[in-house]
């Protein structure tokens, strides 16, 4: 089982700063099937990214996601008050069977 | 506009079954492929399992083997799972989660359709 360890746990920033998280996978994920979700309270998860660097539908273009092999950061230029939320990482290269990060929560500083 | 609808918050005693289900409408169940993903009050999101088209049989993971069955009702296009030997430790809300077509044609197995989450609460 691919095991993927996100970081920070906890990130601090203000409104307009940029956000950079980590996703390192414990082995390479397969066509760089990696996908990132938005959650906030009370909600059902939101896809962000898929296949490591796609935006999905709807989704602006101040997320971006990058990386390869065991190693993918979502980028999220400038803050909005929206985006405070928690973040996973998800790999689904050995689909269908797929593993979540543990998550990294963005508060507001 | 594709939409999953689960079913109602559910309180259940340690050592019983539940089974939470998950209507899809805006496609056929056929056209997806339904996962489903739990997550425990204040933890992370953990995948349960899922229906593989490339063998046309459902995988679990390995946590849950021999403890979870998902099964689907193409005629009314309805997913369900159900999980036994309910434990205090699988109290969660249960989602299920699968990739549109768009996203599926693309190779791709990432959720952008979620259900709204189904509570369950184990409880003595």
């Amino acid at each position: 089982e691919i095991v993927l360890t996100q970081s920070p746990g906890t990130l601090s920033l203000s409104p307009g700063e940029r956000a950079t998280l980590s996703c390192r996978a414990s082995q390479s994920v397969s066509s760089s099937y990696l996908a990132w979700y938005q959650q906030k309270p009370g909600q059902a998860p939101r896809l962000l990214i898929y296949g490591a660097s796609s935006r999905a539908t709807g989704i602006p273009d101040r997320f971006s996601g990058s990386g390869s092999g065991t190693d993918f950061t979502l980028t999220i230029s400038r803050l909005e008050p929206e985006d405070f939320a928690v973040y996973y990482c998800q790999q689904y290269g050995s689909s269908p069977r797929q593993t979540f990060g543990q998550g990294t929560k963005v508060e507001i500083k | 506009q594709v939409q999953l609808v689960q079913s109602g918050a559910e309180v259940k005693k340690p050592g019983a079954s539940v089974k939470v289900s998950c209507k899809v409408s805006g496609y056929t169940l056929t056209e997806l492929s339904m996962h489903w993903v739990r997550q425990a009050p204040g933890k992370g999101l953990e995948w349960m399992g899922g229906f593989d088209p490339e063998d046309g049989e459902t995988i679990y993971a390995q946590k849950f083997q021999g403890r979870v069955t998902m099964t689907e009702d193409t005629s009314t296009d309805t997913a369900y799972m159900e999980l036994s030997s309910l434990r205090s430790e699988d109290t969660a809300v249960y989602y299920c989660a699968t990739a549109s077509i768009p996203i599926a044609a693309a190779g791709n197995d990432a959720f952008d359709i979620w259900g709204q989450g189904t509570m369950v609460t184990v409880s003595s």
